[in-house]
């Protein structure tokens, strides 16, 4: 069975930093390329950004882009999310997400963390 | 960005009746290879999202046959015929075609 577990959520002071990890088992990690998605409080979905396979390859949102970097351990089966310079509208929960290489979108989400930031 | 227009935002239905989402994007979602990477899925209250369809029309293992989808380029349709209740939550289309990948903003299913 496919399980994401994402951990390192908490409250975070603007301008902090907080490293997210999302735990991956059921599948060979290693094959799958992955997403970080975020919902702030009662809003939409919103894509972060991805990782190829093996790391070599990433992409953000313009809005994160120099201040997020996702990366992986596949030895581990563990994708991160270290987010830097932390401002208030980054506030939301933080899902991983794997991609499905068939369908080309997500097929397996996590049960998301929650990450706020605040004074 | 390419971004997907989404509506209702709200629909409230008995039991049984048979709904439709819109979703438009500002953008053809036709990919280089021919593929149309339009997708639906499901965020019931308080969980996580979950795939219903993907490309347009292909249902995910799983989904009834009560749902399918529809569109082509830039305009794409969900329906859901004889609705239950456990079809009641938030509907979301995205797209995966261009980056930065983008997501309606969501039509809430709610049962009369």
């Amino acid at each position: 069975e496919v399980q994401l577990v994402e951990s390192g959520g908490g409250l975070v002071q603007p301008g902090r930093s907080l490293k997210l990890s999302c735990a991956a088992s059921g599948f060979t990690f290693s094959n799958y390329g992955m997403h970080w998605i975020r919902q702030a409080p009662t809003k939409g979905l919103e894509w972060v950004a991805s990782i190829s396979p093996s790391g070599g390859s990433t992409y953000y949102r313009d809005s994160v882009k120099g201040r997020f970097t996702i990366s992986r351990d596949n030895a581990k089966s563990t994708l991160y999310l270290q987010m830097d310079s932390l401002r208030s509208e980054d506030t939301a929960t933080y899902y991983c997400a794997r991609w499905d290489n068939y369908a080309y979108y997500f097929d397996y989400w996590g049960q998301g963390v929650m990450v706020t930031v605040s004074s | 960005d390419v971004v997907m227009t989404q509506t209702p935002p709200s629909l409230s239905v008995a039991i049984g009746q048979s709904v439709s989402i819109s979703c438009k994007s500002s953008q053809s979602l036709v990919y280089s290879d021919g593929k149309t990477y339009l997708h639906w899925l499901l965020q019931s209250s308080g969980r996580s999202p979950k795939r219903l369809i993907y490309q347009v029309s292909n249902l995910d293992s799983g989904v009834p046959d009560r749902f399918s989808g529809t569109g082509s380029q830039k305009d794409f349709t969900l329906k859901i015929s004889r609705v239950e209740a456990k079809d009641l939550g938030v509907y979301y289309c995205a797209q995966t075609t261009h980056f930065p990948l983008t997501f309606g903003s969501g039509t809430k299913l709610e049962i009369k």
